[in-house]
């Protein structure tokens, strides 16, 4: 089974904070991409990774970046994290090739509150 | 998928019952589609995929119906089961911009 690992399960933390949300997975996929989920809205993309050193920006990058330096790591990045930031993280992952049905698959997320 | 606004869908089912969830779709030139699942305090977890060239797929327990021409897609599940309480979203990718697009989901409660 894919095993899609998100560091903290709850994090609290102070605006203004760099906030990092580490993700793991160990099914050797390429892809990764980081979502937040917020009552109403859904998923929407924050950023995505086809490969090691490499990012792109999904809907709502504003106020993030990421990092992706091995293969089975990608970060998300707050870099001074805002109120408006508070909401459930998730990490997803899924397999090469791109144009082909290939389900992405999840961590249990991370919920941040900002205070 | 698309957003249905501030508060989920729900749908209540006794249990042994089937249950129909319902999706609609804004973009006609999606190629893949797929059902999640999450329970609460959980992550979405895979279901159920379907192509844009089928009009039907079946799992274990579950069926994926795709019709094109509405733009709708419907997750059944037979039987239901106490483990199925929770919310049911699903998502449609485009392999030309290949981002998933996700509903926003229906909480789905069994009745004992």
């Amino acid at each position: 089974d894919v095993k899609v690992t998100q560091s903290s399960r709850y994090l609290v933390k102070r605006t203004g904070e760099k906030v990092f949300l580490e993700c793991v997975q160990d099914m050797d996929h390429e892809n990764m991409f980081w979502y937040r989920q917020d009552p109403g809205l859904g998923l929407r993309l924050i950023y995505f990774s086809y490969d090691v050193k490499m990012k792109e920006k999904g809907d709502i990058p504003e106020g993030y970046s990421v990092s992706r330096e091995k293969k089975e790591r990608f970060s998300l990045i707050l870099e001074s994290a805002s109120t408006n930031q508070t909401s459930m993280y998730l990490c997803a992952s899924s397999r090469q090739p791109r144009t082909s049905n290939q389900p992405q698959h999840f961590g249990d997320g991370t919920r941040l509150s900002i205070l | 998928g698309e957003s249905v606004g501030l508060h989920l869908p729900t749908l209540s089912v006794q249990e042994g019952d089937n249950s129909i969830i319902n999706c609609a779709y804004s973009n006609s030139a999606s190629d893949y589609f797929i059902w999640y699942k999450q329970e609460s305090g959980k992550g979405p977890q895979f279901i159920i995929d379907i192509r844009s060239n089928m009009d039907k797929r079946q799992g274990q327990r579950v069926t994926v119906l795709l019709n094109k021409t509405v733009k709708h897609l419907s997750l059944q599940i037979a039987a239901t089961q106490p483990g199925d309480s929770a919310v049911y979203f699903c998502a449609d990718i485009n392999f030309g911009n290949e981002k998933l697009t996700f509903g926003t989901g229906t909480r789905l409660t069994i009745i004992p």
